[in-house]
Order: structure tokens, then C-alpha cells, then sequence
């Protein structure tokens, strides 16, 4: 099956900075993505989705960009807190079945 | 409210044991799906289910077996457990099947 890669395994960012998180798809025929974060010791947790006929979509201090040329994913967090301190997956649908997930970015949230 | 639930939450099996990991939802889900996770591989699918009494096949199937007899209910088997099967699993179920998944907090299991 198609999958899913993140660029970057681990990220430090200062309190209050913006943090971006990047993820390369594979399948040019995904018609839909989500983010999800995973805290220590618990479950994914849904964060925000688009769909490819969409480029950008916004949430709370959240925004997901999209760029099917070059089949990438990022996701923005603004003025980032130290509550979101956690790995971030994205993931992409896989032909409609189900979803392949990439294998996380970790992101530690420096005071 | 309760979502998603899993038990056990922790298990140590010897090798060559089996078990049973069960995953219920209240949310009325059609669609119910067993991820496992290993460090610095992400969730990979093991098995998933469209409906009850329905199952297919994921990434990782070998070594498992799953049951969905009510529509609430999934059950992941392990007939033989190996330290190769070592690792996180998490339930999760959706309404329909390009939509967001809620997943259940998982279970560690340790094969010894």
C-alpha cells in the first residue's frame, strides 16, 4: 500500500512560537488527510482534517496546509503551548479503506 | 461517553500463549479498525471491519485473528503469541469510513 512519511522525527520549539509540523504523502490519489496528536500514554486524538479539494483549512490555533503538486502536508500550531507537547501523525486515506498513518513527529514544547 | 474502550490495558503473555483483546464502542460506529504500534513505525493496520459481523485483512494480519459478532464489539485473538507481536494496540472505530477515527487508549501487550 501507499504511505505516508513526516520529515522530521523530532521537534523543539520555544513557548509562544509557531510550530510546524511536515509530512510527505505518496499516493496522488488520497482524497483525504488528518492530523492526529498522541499524548504520552493515551490514543490518537483527532486534530483537524482536508480534504484534497481544499489547500488550507483552519481550526484553533491550528491550520493544515495542503499542497498536492508536490504531496505535502503541514500542520501549523500558533503561539504553541506547553499542553501541546505530544507526537503528531498525520495520516491519509487509503483508497477509501482505511487510513495509512506516518510514523510521528514528536514535539517538545522548550519554557 | 464513554467512546472508545479497551481492555485489558497491560498484559504479559509467555510465548505461545493465546489472548484476547476486546474493544467496545457506544458511539453506534459501523466501522471498527485494530491498529498496533511499534516505536518509529507509527500505526499499522492489523485488521478492520465495515460492519457486523464482517472482517478484512490490513497491512498486518499474520498471527492475528479478529471477530466482530455485535456491531459494538471487536475482538482481536492472538492464537500463539510471539515477542514479535511485542507492542501498543489501539481500537478504533469511525461512522462511515473516510471520516475521523476515535480511538481507545490501547493496550501494551509484552510477549515474553
Amino acid at each position: 500500500g501507499e504511505s505516508v512519511g513526516l520529515h522530521l522525527p523530532t521537534l523543539s520549539v520555544q513557548e509562544g512560537d509557531n510550530s510546524i509540523i511536515n509530512c510527505a504523502y505518496s499516493n496522488s490519489a488520497s482524497d483525504y488527510f488528518i492530523w492526529y496528536k498522541q499524548e504520552s500514554g493515551k490514543g490518537p486524538q483527532f486534530i483537524i482534517d482536508i480534504r484534497s479539494n481544499m489547500d488550507k483549512r483552519q481550526g484553533q490555533r491550528v491550520t493544515v496546509l495542503l499542497n498536492k503538486t508536490v504531496k505535502h502536508l503541514s500542520l501549523q500550531i500558533a503561539a504553541t503551548q506547553p499542553g501541546d507537547s505530544a507526537v503528531y501523525f498525520c495520516a491519509e486515506d487509503n483508497y477509501g479503506q482505511n487510513f495509512v498513518f506516518g510514523p510521528g513527529t514528536r514535539l517538545s514544547v522548550l519554557p | 461517553n464513554a467512546g472508545v474502550t479497551q481492555t485489558p490495558k497491560f498484559r504479559v503473555l509467555k510465548t505461545g500463549q493465546s489472548m484476547t483483546l476486546l474493544c467496545a464502542q457506544d458511539m453506534n460506529h459501523e466501522y471498527m479498525y485494530w491498529y498496533r504500534q511499534d516505536p518509529g513505525m507509527g500505526l499499522r493496520l492489523i485488521h478492520y471491519s465495515v460492519g457486523e459481523g464482517t472482517t478484512a485483512k490490513g497491512e498486518v494480519p499474520d498471527g492475528y485473528n479478529v471477530s466482530r459478532l455485535k456491531k459494538q464489539n471487536f475482538l482481536l485473538g492472538l492464537e500463539s503469541a510471539a515477542p514479535s507481536q511485542t507492542s501498543v494496540y489501539f481500537c478504533a472505530s469511525s461512522l462511515r469510513t473516510v471520516y475521523g477515527y476515535t480511538f481507545g487508549s490501547g493496550t501494551r501487550l509484552t510477549v515474553v
